[in-house]
């Protein structure tokens, strides 16, 4: 596709639902990044994927949040058990590069919106 | 560990003021610097990216400078326009894989 594409848009959780959360990066972009955005913050890193191996998951906030790219492509990024303090907005962003943070231009979706009620 | 600290929060100029945006960074060994727009309710826009060889990047009426030993970047919009009004953010890599960002500039634009 023409952009990062994420989905869904919005979703609302009752707490200790499960959710999943969809990234369909750039077509061939190597790196993917998922960002969590609380409500007037900057984005906090969470976790980095090169093709599908996941180098970096430090930013994980706890062992409910899981993130996949099991062909190198696609990714989900899931939360089990979902909290309220879990209410964000959750950024994924690719490049086409290896270790963008370093060189590359990095390319955000629009964001899925978790509200955990 | 890398903490990019942006000012003002906030603000407000009247159209066709130019006006500069600030972020300071902790780590100097960065590789680049980069500057991002965000619409409400929307993702990241990239606008500069500052390789740490360079000193400064323009696109149109934004001019981005870099600082390495100061620990400084600067966002300069020149003539702004309303449709300027939008989040500001900059960003340094903390590693290779990940960016830290700053909380924003908020930055209102008015007729």
């Amino acid at each position: 596709g023409a952009g990062v594409s994420q989905s869904p848009r919005y979703k609302v959780a009752k707490r200790g639902q499960d959710v999943a959360l969809r990234c369909d990066p750039i077509s061939g972009h190597v790196s993917l990044f998922w960002y969590q955005q609380a409500l007037g913050q900057g984005p906090e890193f969470l976790t980095y994927f090169q093709n599908e191996a996941q180098l970096d998951k430090s930013g994980l906030p706890s062992d409910r949040f899981f993130a996949e790219r099991p062909e190198g492509s696609v990714s989900t990024l899931k939360i089990q058990r979902t909290q309220q303090e879990d209410s964000a907005v959750y950024l994924c962003a690719s490049s086409l590069l290896r270790y963008a943070g370093a060189s590359g231009e990095l390319f955000f979706g629009e964001g899925s919106r978790l509200t955990v009620l | 560990k890398q903490e990019v600290t942006q000012i003002p929060a906030a603000l407000s100029v009247p159209e066709g003021e130019n006006l500069v945006l600030n972020c300071s960074f902790t780590d100097s060994a960065i590789y680049n610097l980069q500057w991002f727009r965000q619409d409400p309710g929307k993702g990241l826009t990239s606008l500069l990216l500052i390789q740490s060889s360079q000193r400064e990047q323009t696109s149109g009426r934004l001019n981005a400078s870099l600082d390495k030993s100061s620990g400084r970047s600067t966002l300069y919009i020149a003539a702004s326009q309303p449709g300027d009004s939008a989040t500001y953010l900059c960003a340094g890599p903390g590693t290779a894989s990940k960016l830290t960002f700053g909380t924003g500039t908020r930055l209102q634009v008015t007729l």
